[in-house]
């Protein structure tokens, strides 16, 4: 089986414009997961989607955002990019949710110049 | 409360060495503590998760040892060898179908052969 898939991997932007990052999960997977990874903060919480719909947010402002469509693909979107903002963002997918082992893709490296 | 506090952030252990990392939470509503391990360039990856109902769970050289009483777990790697040079996360999750794991903020794990 494939794993997760992110696209892209580097992006490079700049302060006030938006990005949207696309992942892919484990083919049967439908819970789709959102991390941003930073140095000071480790790994935080964004969001979770299941079946389209999402069932859980982190403590982020509203300026990140997602969707996930059908087929279980997942985008997230962050509006007014902040240099803060500059960090690798991370998808995981399991089948359901709850204790499942979580997948991780590789993750997209953003950079807000 | 809903954080967990690992140490310590970076550790270097000499090959065939015993490499301990520990993590200390404060939610009694948590009730499964995965240990992830991160590669560069690559996202987390489980290694070995335990439940608060046994006090020790060993897979290969990766231990992990869970005191309920004190809400404190740790990761022993017995034999450390240079392969295992990595970033190390503890975890720990509610049982809600919902819910995110919550990270401690890594340990950075250096192996010299």
């Amino acid at each position: 089986k494939a794993g997760v898939t992110q696209t892209p991997r580097y992006l490079i932007k700049t302060r006030g414009q938006q990005v949207t990052l696309s992942c892919s999960p484990i083919s049967g997977h439908r819970s789709v997961s959102w991390y941003q990874q930073t140095p000071g903060q480790g790994l935080q919480f964004l969001f979770e989607y299941f079946s389209e719909t999402q069932r859980n947010k982190g403590n982020f402002p509203g300026r990140f955002s997602g969707r996930q469509f059908s087929n279980s693909r997942s985008e997230m979107n962050v509006s007014t990019l902040e240099l803060g903002d500059s960090a690798l963002y991370l998808c995981a997918s399991r089948v359901r949710g709850g204790q499942e082992t979580q997948y991780f893709g590789p993750g997209t490296r953003l950079l807000v110049l | 409360q809903q954080q967990v506090k690992q140490s310590p952030q970076s550790l270097i252990v000499q090959k065939g060495g015993i490499s301990i990392i520990n993590c200390a939470y404060e939610n009694t509503a948590f009730d499964y503590f995965p240990w992830y391990q991160q590669f560069p360039g690559k996202g987390p990856a489980l290694l070995i998760a335990i439940r608060p109902d046994v006090s020790e769970k060993k897979e290969g050289r990766f231990t992990i040892s869970f005191n309920k009483s004190a809400k404190q777990f740790s990761l022993h790697i017995m034999d450390s060898q240079p392969g295992d040079s990595a970033t190390y996360f503890c975890a720990a999750s509610p049982p809600q179908a919902g819910t995110a794991l919550i990270f401690g903020k890594g340990t950075t794990l250096s192996v010299s052969s």
